[in-house]
């Protein structure tokens, strides 16, 4: 099955420094990748996500990339904010439909002042 | 409205017990899924429904049985409730796309 690696586990930047997590996969045939982010004691909620039929996609302050030939994905956020500080996950799919998504353990975001 | 709603939010409850969490999706969405997330976060897929039918059952212990009534709603039954069983449960629905998961807000579960 599909194996989602995420580094780093924590993460620390100043405000307004950026901030980049990565991902790797295993799985050559995973077509969407979603990155979630999770506050404490929320539940995780999309913030952007790619198809495999694209390098990269923006939303303001937040991008993702992605290399299909390298199976990597990264996550960028730009002028960081205390609101930004959260857990992230990246996630990869296969196929679609009722398959789920794999995870990757997490990466923990702490904006400092 | 709550797009992905599951009650009770908070259980604690003594092992050797059974219990329910009880998921409804009002999005429209065939497919729903249970996800567990354990004390460090690691969120891992349990099963996976496609219009009432299982479709996913990842390694779960048999004491854990999800039920569909309809495909609106999922829900997951313990048996035998054990230590280990303790985290937060996510209940999930997926849009006819296919891609995007929406989550519902976890049901805290502690077992004494």
């Amino acid at each position: 099955g599909e194996n989602v690696e995420q580094h780093p586990s924590t993460l620390s930047v100043q405000e307004g420094d950026s901030a980049v997590i990565k991902c790797t996969y295993s799985d050559s045939a995973s077509n969407y990748f979603p990155w979630y982010k999770q506050e404490l004691g929320k539940r995780p909620q999309l913030i952007i996500d790619i198809r495999s039929n694209v390098g990269e996609k923006k939303d303001q302050r937040i991008a993702v990339t992605l290399n299909k030939t390298a199976k990597h994905f990264s996550l960028h956020i730009t002028e960081t904010q205390p609101e930004d500080s959260a857990v992230y996950f990246c996630a990869a799919r296969i196929r679609g439909g009722a398959d789920g998504l794999t995870f990757g353990k997490g990466t923990h975001l702490i904006i400092q002042p | 409205d709550t797009a992905v709603s599951q009650t009770p939010k908070y259980l604690v409850t003594q092992m050797g017990n059974d219990k329910s969490i009880k998921c409804e999706q009002n999005l429209g969405h065939d497919t729903m899924y249970w996800y567990k997330q354990d004390s460090k976060k690691f969120l891992k897929i349990m099963f996976s429904y496609n219009n009432k039918e299982l479709i996913i059952n990842e390694t779960v212990p048999n004491r854990f049985s999800p039920k569909s009534p309809d495909k609106a709603h999922l829900n997951l039954h313990i048996n035998s409730l054990e230590l280990g069983d303790s985290a937060v449960y996510f209940c999930a629905s997926g849009s006819p796309s296919g891609n995007t998961i929406y989550f519902g807000e976890g049901s805290w579960l502690t077992v004494v």
